[in-house]
């Protein structure tokens, strides 16, 4: 079956770092997607991934390693505002998003 | 601005009641997607269509009906709610330069009473 696996929730404090994991057994691989969805809210789209490494934006980053089966999201400067569910998803053989059940964020003052 | 909309926001219902829900975009993407969303869980695709050809996810209870009369729009028809179906309604897009990547209207969240 097809997996993807984050951990359900993570507290940080306001100004620190905090790195989000994602790990996933999919049928095929197309590239990784991270999205961000705030209480109450749609999913809005942070970052995609479909070649090895990292890519950075603004405060946030995203790494993978297909050979692992593994990514991270690195938030950076943490804000009150990014208190919100992280959702990992992978675009499968079949260009289906296969979907975690997402990582929700505390951020501590 | 470029964007998916939905519409209502917000959707009470009564158990049995047939309800329909409507997404439009001006993205112009020739891909469409519904999603059920409960509280907590990942998003649960129901249907996309891939300009008119439609696809129906083979666990898609038959309670649940999608009509996309043009490119623009894409309706999701619940005959028949059930309290179970009580959840937030994603409706997403894609094409364009980032063909993979899907952008999400607001949602409806549907109450069943």
């Amino acid at each position: 079956g097809q997996n993807i696996d984050q951990p359900t929730e993570m507290t940080a404090t306001e100004g620190a770092i905090v790195q989000i994991n994602c790990t996933y057994q999919t049928s095929g691989f197309n590239g990784l997607f991270w999205y961000q969805q705030h209480a109450g809210e749609a999913p809005t789209f942070l970052s995609y991934n479909v070649l090895d490494g990292l890519e950075e934006k603004g405060r946030f980053s995203s790494f993978l390693s297909r050979s692992k089966g593994y990514s991270y999201l690195l938030l950076k400067e943490l804000q009150m505002k990014d208190s919100a569910s992280y959702l990992c998803a992978v675009l499968d053989s079949n260009y289906q998003l296969i979907w975690g059940a997402g990582t929700k964020l505390i951020i501590k003052p | 601005d470029a964007m998916v909309i939905q519409n209502p926001r917000y959707q009470v219902t009564q158990f049995g009641k047939p309800v329909t829900l409507s997404c439009s975009q001006t993205l112009n993407h020739n891909v469409m997607y519904w999603y059920q969303q409960k509280s907590s869980q990942a998003p649960k695709l129901l249907f996309h269509y891939y300009d008119k050809d439609f696809n129906n996810e083979a666990d898609t209870p038959d309670n649940f009906q999608s009509r996309r009369p043009n490119t623009s729009f894409c309706f999701l028809d619940i005959r028949s709610p059930g309290l179970g179906d009580a959840a937030m309604y994603l409706c997403a897009t894609s094409g364009g330069e980032q063909s993979d990547t899907q952008y999400f209207g607001p949602g409806t969240r549907l109450t069943v009473l």
